[in-house]
């Protein structure tokens, strides 16, 4: 159980355009989903918090018109990436844990590799 | 925000050695969990043990939550086991997590 997944796995595109990447949770419920960008040989940093039925909450310095996130039920939150330039090119994944559960577990996705060009 | 720290940064073992990988953090937290990072990226839940001590066959970790640390042990080493490993908290009252930079681990034959 408790298996999130991603899609897609890698994309590729031209500077200027968008690019959305979906996060879904299989077997589980999860009002709260969370968005990480992970640089080569570096940590994962948490870009923003997605909460299903109202805004998401930004980290500082993550531009919210940029990365666009929209969770519209309980095992989907999407990220979009609009106008995308090179320097966004990065791992993005996402995480989630079971609503009804009394552990704060958290179950990752197997990420989004993001190339720009 | 809370801070995570790891060590050590980069680990060689000959296979069949044991290690022992700690993560100090910051302030009280109400969720750690340790991870592996596979070539491909995805993140393998080890752990999750925002207090006391666990085991998983090769692998025991333990968290001192009193004086906020975290160790995991790795027994009897397999290359497979090579990878980055990361401690990851939330602080109380947060549900995101707050990851450390990661112990990079290389199990030779």
């Amino acid at each position: 159980g408790a298996v999130v997944s991603q899609h897609p796995s890698r994309v590729i595109c031209k500077s200027g355009t968008s690019v959305k990447i979906e996060c879904r949770s299989l077997d589980f419920q999860a009002t709260t989903m969370f968005w990480y960008r992970q640089f080569p040989k570096q940590s994962l940093m948490l870009m923003a918090t997605s909460n299903e039925g109202s805004k998401a909450t930004y980290e500082q310095g993550v531009e919210k018109d940029k990365f666009l996130i929209n969770h519209a039920s309980l095992t989907l939150s999407t990220l979009t990436v609009t106008s995308a330039h090179p320097e966004d090119s990065s791992f993005y994944i996402c995480s989630a844990a079971p609503t009804f559960s009394s552990y704060n577990e958290q179950f990752f996705g197997p990420g989004t590799r993001l190339t720009v060009l | 925000g809370i801070q995570v720290e790891q060590s050590p940064p980069d680990l060689i073992l000959q296979e069949g050695a044991n290690s022992t990988l700690r993560c100090n953090f910051s302030d009280s937290v109400n969720n750690l969990q340790w991870f592996h990072q596979n070539p491909w990226g995805q993140l393998i839940n080890l752990f999750y043990i925002p207090s006391g001590t666990k085991q998983n066959g090769r692998l025991s970790a333990t968290t001192v939550a009193t004086e906020r640390y975290s160790l995991l042990y790795i027994s009897s080493s397999q290359t497979t086991d090579s990878g980055v490993y990361f401690c990851a908290v939330a602080g109380t009252g947060r549900r995101a997590l707050t990851f450390g930079s990661g112990t990079r681990l290389q199990v030779q034959p």
